[in-house]
């Protein structure tokens, strides 16, 4: 079965350090992945994916994850924290070769980043 | 390019009422789903749509909830007769899914619909 975990329900970094959110997944066969930022009372929006190729992926706002097959892992980066980044981080996985039903993508439970000043 | 539309943003009725969500995806996307998120919690797929056919409503509580996408663009959700645990917020989302597989292609949100239940 596909599933995806945000082992971090709150993550909180001072601005202008570095930050991490967390992401692992298990799925059968190969993955899609992504992350999507969730600001406050606005919609969720896109900021990354990985499909195939480099395992480092560069996105919106100067984000990052990096892929990591053998750790089940696509941890989302960014080298220095903005206060402007506190808001909810959802982390999401699709078997790319299940068909039907089980294309769907499958969400993790989200990661609420609080940057201080 | 416009984004995806979704109306009305905010719904407040009484338990028993009917409740109508409609949603414009963007122009040309063929995939087109509704999600329920409740606070604090990531989005539940309630229906899954390419172009007119509803391909995964395997979430869909059919006893009260039903959806259209009748020409394949813009879609209706709706809630008949509304329950107090209904109260969240109604998203909508459309991708452009082509080529196999499938499912490579990121989802684009409206800004989602707040329904309350009293």
């Amino acid at each position: 079965a596909q599933s995806v975990a945000q082992p971090e329900d709150q993550v909180n970094v001072a601005e202008g350090n570095p930050l991490t959110v967390k992401c692992t997944y298990s799925v059968s066969g190969n993955p899609y992945l992504f992350w999507y930022v969730q600001y406050p009372n606005r919609g969720l929006q896109f900021l990354l994916k990985y499909i195939t190729g480099d395992n480092l992926v560069k996105g919106s706002y100067g984000f990052e994850a990096e892929f990591n097959k053998s750790q089940t892992s696509f941890h989302l980066k960014k080298p220095s924290a903005l206060v402007s980044d506190s808001a909810l981080y959802f982390c999401a996985v699709r078997d790319i070769y299940n068909a039907g039903n089980n294309r769907k993508l499958i969400w993790g439970l989200g990661t609420s980043l609080a940057v201080n000043p | 390019e416009a984004g995806v539309v979704q109306s009305p943003r905010y719904k407040i009725i009484e338990k028993k009422q009917p409740v109508a969500f409609w949603c414009n995806p963007i122009s040309g996307h063929n995939t087109l789903y509704w999600y329920r998120q409740n606070l604090g919690q990531g989005p539940e797929l309630l229906i899954r749509y390419e172009n007119e056919e509803a391909v995964d409503d395997s979430q869909l509580p059919k006893d009260r909830f039903s959806a259209e996408r009748l020409k394949g663009v813009d879609s209706t959700l709706k809630i008949q007769p509304a329950e107090l645990g209904d109260s969240a917020v109604y998203l909508c989302a459309s991708s452009l899914d082509f080529g196999q597989p499938r499912g490579h292609n990121e989802q684009f949100f409206g800004p989602g619909t707040r329904l309350t239940v009293l």
